[in-house]
């Protein structure tokens, strides 16, 4: 079945530092594949996507590259900020795993990131 | 601009109590979802539906039920609550494509007692 695997958290940055969460997918058709972000006390919000191999998602300075060959996702930042303190969960989407007609989607378990001043 | 609400944000509970927990959307959309996240599990799906009258099992359904009669509605409910269940739990609802992301509420966090 589809899995997700991210890196284990948490994970502790100087403000200004260089971010990279990994995340690696197993996947039995042609997923696409989300980052999604949890604030303390909030649900969790989209933070980008890529629906195909070489795609590149991005928003607020974040980008995630979607690369078939190695089936990753990874999540990389240049300069974390305070604000940027919270819960990364990848995801993905498996069209090709349509169960009862929803397109359900796969997690991993979250990272932490705690950007300290 | 409401999204998905749900409600309560909190409540307690002694065992053997029964709730319901009520999830509205506003974006039309035709699958909605009810999850539970717990400390190192991530979200695991409960049941979800694809319309308005339609649901399923997901990963983790017992002693949880649900029901869509409204479009816009999806209610989970707890017959007799278990100190298992304590956590928090999410609603989403997204269009009928892979390629759409699911929109999350706010939460609900349980406590059973």
């Amino acid at each position: 079945g589809d899995s997700v695997t991210q890196m284990e958290g948490p994970v502790t940055l100087s403000e200004e530092a260089f971010l990279t969460i990994n995340c690696t997918y197993t996947a039995t058709g042609y997923p696409s594949l989300f980052w999604y972000v949890q604030y303390p006390g909030e649900g969790l919000q989209l933070l980008l996507k890529a629906t195909k191999a070489d795609d590149k998602g991005s928003n607020k300075g974040f980008e995630a590259t979607y690369r078939k060959e190695t089936t990753s996702f990874h999540l990389e930042k240049g300069s974390v900020q305070v604000s940027d303190s919270a819960v990364y969960f990848c995801a993905l989407s498996d069209r090709s795993s349509l169960r009862a007609g929803s397109y359900q989607l796969t997690f991993g378990k979250g990272t932490k990131l705690s950007v300290i001043p | 601009n409401a999204g998905v609400t749900q409600t309560p944000k909190f409540r307690v509970l002694k065992t053997g109590q029964s709730m319901t927990l009520l999830c509205a959307q506003d974006m039309n959309h035709e699958y909605m979802y009810w999850y539970r996240q717990d400390p190192g599990m991530g979200l695991r799906l409960i049941h979800y539906s694809v319309g308005e009258g339609t649901t399923a099992k997901g990963e983790v359904p017992d002693g949880y039920n649900v029901s869509r009669l409204k479009k816009q509605n999806f209610l989970l409910g707890l017959e007799s609550a278990a100190p298992s269940q304590t956590s928090v739990y999410f609603c989403a609802s997204s269009y009928p494509l892979s390629n759409q992301p699911q929109h999350f509420g706010d939460g609900t966090r349980l406590s059973i007692l």
